[in-house]
C-alpha cells in the first residue's frame, strides 16, 4: 500500500511567478486535500477535490486553484505569487467510498517565494 | 466561529515520565470526529489518536490515550512512558462537516522535547 507522494519536496520562486505542486493520492484512496501551514502555524484548508471537481474551499483567493486527475491525483497551483505565499503545502488523501479511514498527509513541499 | 486552541505552545518531559497536552475546541455540531496529529521534522502529518465524538469511552492507543470531556470541548493527549522519539509538533484537529464536504480544523500546536 503505497502513502501520499508529494513533489517536488522544496522549491523557490520569485513574487508574481506561477507555481504547480503536484500530489498522488494513496491506493484506493478517491478524495484529496490541500492544506498551507504558514511556518509556526497550523495547516489551514486549501480546498478538496472529489471526483474531478472542487467541493469544498477555505479562505484563499481565486489564484488558488486545484485539479484532480481520473487517477486521483491532484494539483495545486497558484498564480501570481506573493511573498506570503511562503509556507509548507500539505496535500492529505482520504476515501468517500466505504467506511471512513481517516486522512493520510504527504510529506509536503515547502515553497519558499522571494 | 470553529476553532481549535491548544494553550501550550511548549511542553518538556523526561524520558519514561508522562506528559498531557491540551486542547479546546469549538463546534456547533453535534456529530463529528477529534484527532492528534504528530509532526516530526520530516514534515509529515502523523496520525496518534482519534476520537469520535459520540463514543463516551476515551480512545487509547498503546501510550497514548485521551481525556475527551465533550460538554467542556476538551480534548487532551496524555503521553506514558515518554520516548525520545516522541519529540515532534503535535496538533489538535477535528474533522468539520461542510454541506458536501470536509476538512480539519487545526489548533496552533505544541512543540513536545523529551529530555534523556
Amino acid at each position: 500500500e503505497t502513502g501520499v507522494t508529494q513533489s517536488p519536496t522544496h522549491l523557490i520562486k520569485t513574487r508574481g511567478q506561477q507555481v504547480t505542486l503536484r500530489c498522488s493520492s494513496q491506493s484506493g484512496h478517491n478524495t484529496v486535500s490541500w492544506y498551507q501551514q504558514a511556518l509556526g502555524q497550523g495547516p489551514q484548508f486549501i480546498f478538496q477535490y472529489y471526483r474531478e471537481e472542487e467541493n469544498g474551499r477555505g479562505n484563499f483567493p481565486p489564484r488558488f486553484s486545484g485539479l484532480q486527475f481520473p487517477n486521483y491525483s491532484s494539483e495545486l497551483n497558484v498564480n501570481a505569487l506573493e511573498l506570503d505565499d511562503s509556507a509548507l503545502y500539505l496535500c492529505a488523501s482520504s476515501s468517500w467510498t466505504g467506511p471512513w479511514v481517516g486522512y493520510t498527509f504527504g510529506s509536503g513541499t515547502r515553497l519558499t517565494v522571494v | 466561529a470553529q476553532t481549535v486552541t491548544q494553550s501550550q505552545p511548549e511542553m518538556s518531559v523526561q524520558e519514561a515520565e508522562t506528559v498531557t497536552l491540551s486542547c479546546t475546541y469549538d463546534t456547533s455540531e453535534s456529530d463529528y470526529y477529534l484527532f492528534w496529529y504528530k509532526q516530526p521534522p520530516s514534515r509529515q502529518m502523523i496520525l496518534v489518536i482519534r476520537q469520535e465524538a459520540y463514543k463516551q469511552q476515551n480512545a487509547t492507543e498503546n501510550r497514548f490515550s485521551v481525556n475527551f470531556q465533550k460538554a467542556a470541548k476538551s480534548f487532551s493527549l496524555k503521553i506514558s512512558d515518554s520516548q525520545l522519539g516522541d519529540a515532534a509538533m503535535y496538533f489538535c484537529a477535528y474533522r468539520r462537516k461542510q454541506g458536501g464536504s470536509e476538512k480539519l480544523v487545526f489548533g496552533k500546536g505544541t512543540k513536545l522535547t523529551v529530555n534523556p
